[in-house]
């Protein structure tokens, strides 16, 4: 199936460093969704996006919907160690349909 | 909140026997489930979209007479892995819809089958 484009793969910081990372895609999406999962986990839903431009923020995760909705962003300000996991975009192509297109992921490591 | 919950976490079995994994909302009611498979280092790709009170939609690639999917109620959702084989060794992981249109998935915390 499709999967949105995540960059990067994998980053390794130092606590303390704000992260950024983008997922874009060929086609438009309507929604946009963020989650994080720890090994052995499910994924959890960190921030949901509904209108293109729209900026929303959870704690120290700020997210955006770009303008042409083929594209996001997730901004993590002043990582810590539990930040660690993998991150994943998810769009949502129609109202209406629910079905979810998951990016490739990107893996966060926090060198001590 | 938005609890989604499946049992089991953690499953192994043996080559041809069949493998049930339930995900239930736990605190909302969700007329459609997903269903998910996650093998290492990879993200999760949609297996299937449980609907209650209908026959599932599966996606391209997924036989349906192998996974087996019935949403009993509105809270339930059964997985069933039929005449399992070493490579339908995987993390399978359910999600249910909630909010606005339904469009914020919640997921479970996954089964890990391993079929020997």
């Amino acid at each position: 199936g499709q999967q949105l484009n995540q960059s990067p793969q994998s980053m390794f910081i130092q606590e303390g460093e704000d992260v950024s990372m983008n997922c874009t895609s060929s086609s438009i999406f309507n929604t946009w969704l963020w989650y994080k999962q720890d090994p052995g986990e499910g994924p959890v839903l960190l921030i949901a996006l509904y209108k293109a431009g729209e900026l929303t923020s959870n704690g120290r995760l700020t997210a955006q919907f770009g303008i042409t909705r083929k594209d996001s962003f997730l901004n993590i300000s002043a990582s810590i160690p539990s930040d660690v996991g993998i991150y994943f975009c998810a769009g949502l192509e129609n109202f209406g349909n629910e079905k979810l297109t998951f990016g490739t992921g990107t893996r966060l490591t926090i060198i001590p | 909140g938005a609890v989604v919950s499946q049992h089991p976490s953690r499953v192994i079995c043996k080559s041809g026997t069949s493998v049930k994994i339930e995900c239930r909302s736990l605190d909302f009611q969700a007329t459609t489930m997903f269903w998910y498979r996650q093998f290492p280092k990879q993200s999760l790709m949609l297996m299937a979209t449980s609907n209650e009170g209908s026959k599932a939609t599966y996606e391209q690639g997924v036989e349906k007479d192998k996974f087996l999917i019935n949403h009993a109620s509105l809270t339930l959702s059964t997985l069933t892995v039929t005449s399992a084989h070493p490579e339908d060794s995987s993390f399978y992981i359910c999600s249910a819809g909630k909010g606005w249109d339904q469009a914020e998935q919640y997921f479970g915390p996954g089964t890990r089958l391993t079929v020997t």
